[in-house]
């Protein structure tokens, strides 16, 4: 295991639905984020939260909207979506955010496997 | 354009061989470079990381050389064994923007008894 865990592991919902992701790590870090990951394409960052504040912010549709309420959890709350959006939905953690004396690590929860009918 | 290449054709090996799995880039000049291995439905999880003025790094049965001249890495893994087979994906420092860690969309390693 590498201390950071997402439930649900998947998720099957409709159009109209609004679900939430919840990712919870146990490692001390300092920065999470959010990544999707699609089939035959490199890992996209969604969102990144350093100290429970929210960073930066990719063009990321607002039907997908972070929430990061202490530096342990992180949700993802999901509305309206498109069947595009079907995807596995990563959570990861490092002890900072990338920099000059940080290399950024990434440790990976084993992600939730999103399925919008 | 900016691009990292990895070989998106399986590469199936016997066990007992080295595996090398190839990660090219274009257009960066990455101050690191990281391996993660991923299983199916799982996250990537870390395995090594090479700094630019490093050629070689080595752990257990992995290597990985960097060759900022080439614009390449290479992970090798000696002694494969079926345990082994999993899809191995490269990230490299894009040192600026929005995704600072990039990553190649991986290659799948198969290791066959």
């Amino acid at each position: 295991e590498t201390g950071v865990t997402q439930t649900p592991r998947h998720l099957v919902m409709g159009m109209t639905n609004k679900k939430s992701l919840k990712c919870e790590q146990h490692l001390g870090h300092n920065a999470m984020y959010w990544y999707k990951q699609s089939a035959k394409k490199p890992l996209e960052l969604m969102f990144v939260y350093s100290l429970e504040e929210r960073v930066e912010n990719n063009s990321v549709p607002s039907r997908f909207s972070p929430e990061c309420p202490n530096s342990s959890h992180l949700f993802l709350h999901l509305h309206t979506l498109q069947p595009e959006d079907s995807a596995l939905y990563l959570c990861a953690s490092s002890q900072n955010l990338p920099g000059l004396a940080s290399t950024d690590t990434q440790y990976f929860g084993p992600g939730t496997r999103l399925t919008v009918l | 354009s900016q691009k990292i290449e990895q070989n998106s054709e399986a590469l199936n090996i016997q066990e007992g061989k080295t595996a090398t799995l190839t990660c090219n880039y274009t257009n960066y000049s990455p101050a690191y470079l990281q391996w993660y291995r991923q299983d199916p439905g799982r996250g990537p999880v870390f395995l090594l990381l090479i700094r630019e003025n490093e050629k070689e790094k080595r752990k257990e049965r992995l290597k990985v050389t960097f060759d900022t001249t080439l614009k390449q890495s290479l992970f090798h893994i000696t002694a494969s064994q079926p345990a082994d087979s999993a899809t191995y994906l490269c990230a490299l420092d894009r040192g600026t923007g929005f995704q600072k860690l990039v990553f190649g969309t991986g290659t799948r390693l198969l290791v066959s008894p």
